[in-house]
């Protein structure tokens, strides 16, 4: 049982460039979360996904687009980097709303 | 809508001493409330969590108790050691949200 796995796990962009970060989970796990981890900030819900097909904007979704066309996948991508995208990515999956959400190892983006 | 506010840090305790960090939340209705905690260079991981009122979780020797009349769910513990050293997240899922909501974080460091 892999859990929650993130690829890739570093990644360099420069302004401009786009990118998809993936997330897959082997738990049968209906919902799914993108998050940016920043200093000082906490954990910012950018999408989330409420079962296969389905997406929702989060608290801080502008700039980046979401997909989740198998359900054990969650894609995050980013059309047009920019420099205030810097961050960690953490996605996330729980079986139900208000449970427990287990977390990948994140991915560490830099936008120069 | 819901927030989770907690203590700011970082923390910085000798080993074998108290440990709090407080949690308080707003939210409408009833939410599950949860502790997190971050290793260096890791994803979030459940420590433990409460989902209705006066309810304690607990793990590790760590503990929190669910308190609905001061709305805060502080997070304890009797010992810490070397090992605790860590990022610990306060957060609140539900009952009228899809998403969890974190606190900003707070970093503890325990010297030998």
């Amino acid at each position: 049982n892999a859990g929650v796995t993130q690829t890739p796990k570093f990644r360099v962009l420069k302004t401009g460039q786009s990118m998809t970060l993936l997330c897959a989970q082997d738990m049968n796990h209906e919902y799914m979360y993108w998050y940016r981890q920043d200093p000082g900030m906490g954990l910012r819900l950018i999408h989330y996904s409420v079962g296969e097909g389905t997406t929702a904007k989060g608290e801080v979704p502008d700039g980046y687009n979401v997909s989740r066309l198998k359900k054990q996948n969650f894609l995050l991508g980013l059309e047009s980097a920019a420099p205030s995208q810097t961050s960690v990515y953490f996605c996330a999956s729980s079986y139900v709303q208000q449970e427990t959400q287990y977390f990948g190892p994140g991915t560490r983006l830099l936008v120069l | 809508g819901n927030s989770v506010t907690q203590m700011e840090g970082p923390v910085t305790l000798s080993e074998e001493a108290f440990l709090t960090i407080n949690c308080t939340y707003t939210a409408t209705g009833y939410p599950s409330l949860f502790w997190y905690v971050q290793y260096p260079g890791e994803g979030l991981q459940l420590l433990l969590k409460a989902t209705k009122a006066d309810d304690k979780g607990s793990n590790k020797g760590f503990e929190a108790t669910y308190r609905k009349e001061t709305t805060s769910f502080h997070l304890e513990k009797g010992s810490v050691q070397v090992s605790d050293s860590a990022v610990y997240f306060c957060a609140l899922s539900g009952p009228n949200n899809n998403d969890m909501r974190f606190g900003a974080g707070t970093r503890l460091t325990v010297k030998p």
